[in-house]
């Protein structure tokens, strides 16, 4: 399997413009997750889809911020307008409920970065 | 409210050398999941392991191992014989039944810096 695959790998953008990151869970798994890394507040889990469906959002930091899962292989997050504040790693990451749901396998991140 | 303390922020040792990896949590349920996981340069999280708090039992993995203690509320990752491919940030992790096992709540991480 090719894991969990997320695009684009590297954003740069300007305050104000739509965002888009694309996640590729992997086969099988039936939960997908979005996760923010930054330096001042660490891994903060936003929100997590299970059969597609959102679970829980109480992560989203503001309604800039958008999940959607269309299908089981395919999720957007997308952030409009953007931020300079935004700026972060942004990762996709699946598990299946089989495994217990919460070992993750996490995506390689997209690095963004709002001028 | 559940937390986890990684006292730890930079730890350099030489090559060979032991390493632990000290993780402290904190929550309220009885009923919880802790779990390590391994961000090397390439900047992708990779698990390394999951015990539930019904399972005391220390667990070896090759030159890792993990000592799981209750009465301290600590999950401490040791790494025998470090080498430099080592060299990532440690996270550490807690879930949670009340607020869904599926939630990991992650420490601030611990970078490992191995030298030759």
């Amino acid at each position: 399997d090719a894991g969990v695959i997320q695009s684009p790998r590297h954003e740069v953008t300007e305050m104000g413009q739509e965002v888009t990151l694309r996640c590729k869970p992997i086969s099988g798994h039936d939960y997908l997750f979005w996760y923010r890394q930054t330096m001042m507040r660490g891994l903060e889990l936003l929100i997590y889809f299970n059969n597609n469906v959102p679970i829980d959002d109480s992560g989203m930091p503001e309604d800039r911020f958008s999940a959607k899962m269309p299908n089981a292989s395919f999720s957007t997050l997308k952030i409009q307008p953007s931020e300079p504040r935004d700026s972060a790693v942004y990762f996709c990451a699946s598990s299946s409920e089989s495994s217990g749901a919460n070992v993750l396998t996490f995506g390689a991140g997209s690095r963004l970065t709002v001028l | 409210a559940q937390k986890v303390t990684q006292a730890q922020t930079e730890i350099s040792v030489v090559e060979k050398e032991d390493v632990t990896l000290d993780c402290v949590y904190e929550t309220r349920d009885t009923t919880y999941y802790l779990f390590w996981y391994k961000q090397p340069p390439s900047g992708e999280l990779v698990f390394l392991i999951r015990r539930n708090s019904f399972d005391e039992q220390n667990e070896i993995s090759g030159r890792y191992s993990w000592n799981f203690q209750k009465s301290t509320s600590s999950f401490n990752f040791t790494i025998t014989a470090s080498q430099v491919v080592d060299s990532a940030v440690y996270f550490c992790a807690l879930s949670e039944m009340n607020t869904g096992f599926q939630k990991l709540v992650f420490g601030t991480g611990t970078r490992l810096l191995v030298s030759p």
